[in-house]
């Protein structure tokens, strides 16, 4: 899998938008970008995941480059409770296999700020 | 729906024992690995089983093993125990292809 580069940490005021980076430049065409995050000591959470279309769902919203070089995660109104470790994952999907192996690198840690 | 469940969640173990853990997937979801996160290491993968076979494996030693049964319920067991090994064990499970849900972990601490 493709190795991504995020800046190690972040801070947001609550109720902003928190617009985290992800570099992937050696990503392939049949990866996907995931982004999950870790709040302090429980598991990771799966956000979402695109391959090339901008993505939105209740959590965040995704956007890919057009050259899917880079990814932003965009929590829209950042809570608190937002306070996590944000990992961006690029993985092959569609090939059985290559299993579900996921490659987590250090994250982003994002403080939400009242 | 129930999530991923582990168990135990915290254990603490002497150098030298052996220690199993294990893992309860989604229902419906065949596919279980297993992760160890340390402060100095990060979140490293160890290895993954669909249907009861062992599919992909990490960079760990042989002390580290797993299984999986026919309802897909997976056990993960590190003999030899060494001070390194305490970490937090996390499980996740998928269906094929899918995205991964990880349980709450077991937190393993070797004295």
């Amino acid at each position: 899998d493709a190795k991504t580069t995020q800046p190690p940490s972040m801070d947001c005021a609550e109720g902003r938008a928190a617009n985290l980076p992800c570099n992937h430049s050696t990503i392939s065409g049949n990866e996907y970008v995931y982004w999950y995050r870790q709040i302090h000591s429980q598991g990771p959470q799966y956000i979402i995941h695109g391959l090339k279309n901008n993505e939105t769902n209740e959590m965040a919203s995704l956007i890919i480059t057009e050259d899917r070089k880079s990814s932003t995660l965009i929590l829209p109104h950042a809570t608190l409770r937002d306070t996590a470790v944000y990992y961006c994952i690029v993985r092959v999907v569609w090939n059985n296999n290559a299993g579900n192996m996921l490659t987590f690198g250090g994250g982003t840690r994002l403080m939400v700020k009242p | 729906k129930a999530g991923v469940t582990q168990t135990p969640r915290y254990l603490i173990k002497t150098r030298g024992q052996q220690v199993t853990l294990s893992c309860s997937p989604i229902s419906g979801h065949r596919s279980v690995s297993w992760y160890q996160q340390t402060p100095g290491q990060g979140l490293q993968f160890l290895f993954e089983y669909f249907s009861e076979t062992q599919r992909n494996k990490g960079n760990f030693p042989g002390r580290f093993s797993g299984r999986q049964f026919s309802n897909s319920r997976s056990e993960m067991n590190v003999s030899t125990l060494e001070l390194g090994d305490s970490a937090l064990y996390l499980c996740a499970s998928s269906r094929e292809g899918a995205e991964a849900f990880f349980g709450q972990g077991t937190r393993l601490t070797v004295v």
